[in-house]
């Protein structure tokens, strides 16, 4: 069974720095692209960014709403992505998702195959 | 790069047919097959229920199909029950290396 469980959400103050982590276990890691889903509370699903496998390149994308101010990183040898988030503001404020994204294209994209159930990333003074 | 536009609600009654539909624009949309639709229950994490415009994972029922027509996607949901009432979110590339998602279509069963 293919498990992805976040980690390190919380309350934070603007302006600060926070680092989520996403363990995973039942899945062949480094076949997967890792990618970081966003929700605010009562909104809709934003893309935030992913990092491609390996064989793909191992390059990051990031969407332009936070571009600049996240980074996107895995560690193959453990099964864990992370995401590096700073300058936080409060509109970062929401659910944050792990995907693993099983590689279709020659591009390195292809769906969200699996989600975590999420952690709760609160910005606020 | 704005959010493809979605139906903010649509309704059945048990056993009928539901079209959800997904519109974006020629650079999206229009452009890719890296189209996908996503189904979430109230507190819960998003599911992949059709990538590629057409395909199910393993696993999802048949009763779920999806198509796409010029700058438009849509997901038909056949023979509802109750446990389809969920939010639905289209998703699409959109070239420069980004992805769009829609912003959501609440389905009620009624």
């Amino acid at each position: 069974e293919v498990q992805l469980v976040e980690s390190g959400g919380g309350l934070v103050q603007p302006g600060r720095s926070l680092r989520l982590s996403c363990t995973t276990s039942g899945l062949t890691f480094g076949d997967y692209a890792m990618s970081w889903v966003r929700q605010a509370p009562g909104k809709g699903l934003e893309w935030v960014g992913f990092f491609r496998s390996k064989f793909y390149g191992g390059t990051t994308e990031y969407a332009a709403s936070v571009k600049g101010r996240i980074t996107i990183s895995r560690d193959d040898s453990k099964s864990i992505a992370y995401l590096q988030m700073n300058s936080l503001k409060t509109e970062d404020t929401g659910v944050y998702y792990c995907t693993a994204m099983q590689t279709r294209y020659s591009s390195g994209w292809g769906y969200f195959d699996y989600w975590g159930q999420g952690t709760l990333v609160s910005v606020s003074s | 790069q704005s959010a493809l536009t979605q139906p903010a609600s649509v309704s059945g009654s048990p056993g009928q047919s539901i079209t959800i539909s997904c519109t974006g624009i020629s650079s999206d949309v229009g452009s890719y097959v890296l189209v996908s639709w996503y189904q979430q229950h109230p507190g819960k994490a998003p599911k992949l229920m059709i990538y590629a415009v057409t395909e199910r994972p393993s696993g999802v029922s048949n009763r779920f199909s999806g198509s796409k027509s010029g700058n438009t996607a849509s997901l038909t949901i056949s023979g509802l029950q109750a446990e389809d009432e969920a939010d639905y979110y289209c998703c699409s590339y959109a070239g420069s290396s980004t992805l769009v998602f829609g912003g959501g279509t609440k389905l009620t069963v009624l």
